[in-house]
């Protein structure tokens, strides 16, 4: 089945430790992306990625880093230097103009 | 700056009534725009979209309606069904300015469908 997957769906970490959060996607699409959510508030753009090897900054990206080696994947790693990290994550892929098609989520908390 | 305003937070309507979802946007280049349903703790799932060369589009019991001139757009349910329970959210991209793949959402609209 043709479908986005992302691993875990739940992650625990200690602070001052950088963890990195898996996306693959077996669509076939150009584009991919990271949001995350948090309570009371809609879905924050933290990179985008339009091609393989390529990939800009969302509106969230302080504390963040990724990399787009492969079409069907878009690792995103959470740094210590993201100052609020626990967070409901969400990948997404896109054939644009069409719709995105999202992944279950990852709910990372870190203490 | 928000570009995409959902300005009801929450909204509750009886089984088999229409639901009407709304939402603003303030950037004139939006042209293709989007709803999403999500339940908690999973990842939103694509409803309906519309261009911006239409006024209507509908699919089913979903209907959204787009108004340029007021830069504003919504969703209509008809009938409601308790399993149409979940937060909404409204998205908007610019198709022809080059950043094609990149939506801008709203913050959501949590529908409860009452029995």
């Amino acid at each position: 089945d043709g479908g986005i997957t992302q691993s875990p769906k739940y992650l625990f970490r200690k602070e001052g430790q950088n963890v990195t959060l898996s996306c693959e996607q077996n669509l076939n699409h150009d584009a991919m992306y990271w949001y995350r959510q948090d309570p009371g508030q809609g879905l924050r753009l933290i990179y985008y990625s339009q091609i393989v090897n390529d990939f800009q900054k969302g509106d969230i990206a302080e504390g963040y880093s990724v990399s787009r080696e492969k079409k069907e994947s878009f690792p995103l790693t959470v740094t210590s230097a993201q100052k609020n990290p626990t967070a409901f994550y969400l990948c997404a892929s896109r054939e644009p103009p069409g719709e995105q098609y999202f992944g279950p989520g990852t709910r990372l908390t870190v203490t | 700056d928000q570009q995409v305003k959902q300005n009801s937070p929450s909204l509750s309507v009886q089984e088999g009534r229409i639901s009407i979802l709304n939402c603003d946007y303030t950037n004139s280049m939006f042209d293709y725009f989007l709803w999403y349903k999500k339940y908690p703790a999973e990842g939103p799932t694509f409803l309906i979209s519309i261009s911006s060369i239409k006024d209507k589009n509908e699919d089913g019991r979903f209907t959204v309606f787009l108004n340029k001139s007021a830069k504003h757009l919504s969703l209509h349910i008809v009938p409601s069904q308790p399993g149409d329970s979940a937060v909404y959210f409204c998205a908007a991209s610019a198709v022809n300015t080059g950043t094609a793949s990149k939506l801008t959402f709203g913050t959501g609209t949590r529908l409860q469908v009452t029995l």
